[in-house]
């Protein structure tokens, strides 16, 4: 069992629609969350980086927030455009090693 | 736009080949990592590398090998591919634990 995972798998809504996704974790310890937007064809993107200490941060219409306590994690996209079409995929960090543990993605499209 | 670079993009080959993919980056990290993905699936960690000389198997067991002669330059190398080896392999690099860069990818596909 993969210890991050994403919902949902895929996820289709209008251009201008908000939307939000999820990451659950089990990792331990906890060093750190990231979510990465990949293109369809492209490597991955960084968004945002979460210590245990942050609960909310933003990247222009993208708002990541994190419970440490629940281990859970969101993307938050707002006034979605046809460009956010693509997978978003949320990695936490571990140990003192900084070992990551990737999400399979949620796939995002965005329809005029 | 990360400095990250990876040849070929794409690649078809026969069963039993050699093959290498490139991955070069120009900015200065001594950190380098080397990933495969299916389609729609997670990213595993194949290989990666804390500097020159310096190599790691990742989680994922692969019979893929590497080299790191040059900070810059971190090419994988498979002796004879498969089948199973049909995949996209993503290189990426950091500096120390920070965010990691990734390069476009290569998609191989072996027949």
């Amino acid at each position: 069992k993969n210890q991050v995972e994403q919902s949902p798998q895929s996820l289709i809504i209008l251009e201008g629609k908000n939307c939000t996704l999820q990451c659950n974790y089990t990792v331990s310890p906890f060093s750190n969350l990231r979510w990465y937007k990949q293109d369809t064809g492209r490597g991955p993107v960084s968004l945002t980086i979460m210590t245990f200490s942050e609960n909310t941060k933003s990247n222009g219409r993208y708002t990541a927030t994190l419970d440490a306590d629940t281990k859970q994690s969101s993307l938050h996209i707002t006034a979605s455009q046809l460009s956010d079409s693509a997978s978003y995929i949320c990695v936490v960090s571990a140990g003192n090693n900084n070992d990551m543990r990737f999400g399979a993605g949620t796939r995002l499209t965005v329809k005029p | 736009e990360a400095d990250i670079y990876q040849t070929p993009r794409y690649l078809v080959i026969g069963t039993g080949k050699k093959i290498t993919l490139e991955c070069s980056q120009t900015m200065g990290h001594d950190k380098m990592y080397w990933y495969q993905q299916d389609p729609g699936m997670e990213l595993h960690l194949i290989h990666y590398s804390y500097g020159v000389n310096s190599t790691e198997k990742g989680d994922l067991s692969s019979e893929s090998t590497v080299s790191r002669i040059r900070t810059e330059h971190f090419p994988l190398t498979l002796e004879s591919a498969r089948p199973s080896h049909t995949s996209q392999y993503l290189c990426a690099s950091s500096e120390y634990y920070d965010t990691q860069y990734f390069g476009p990818g290569t998609r191989l596909t072996v027949l």
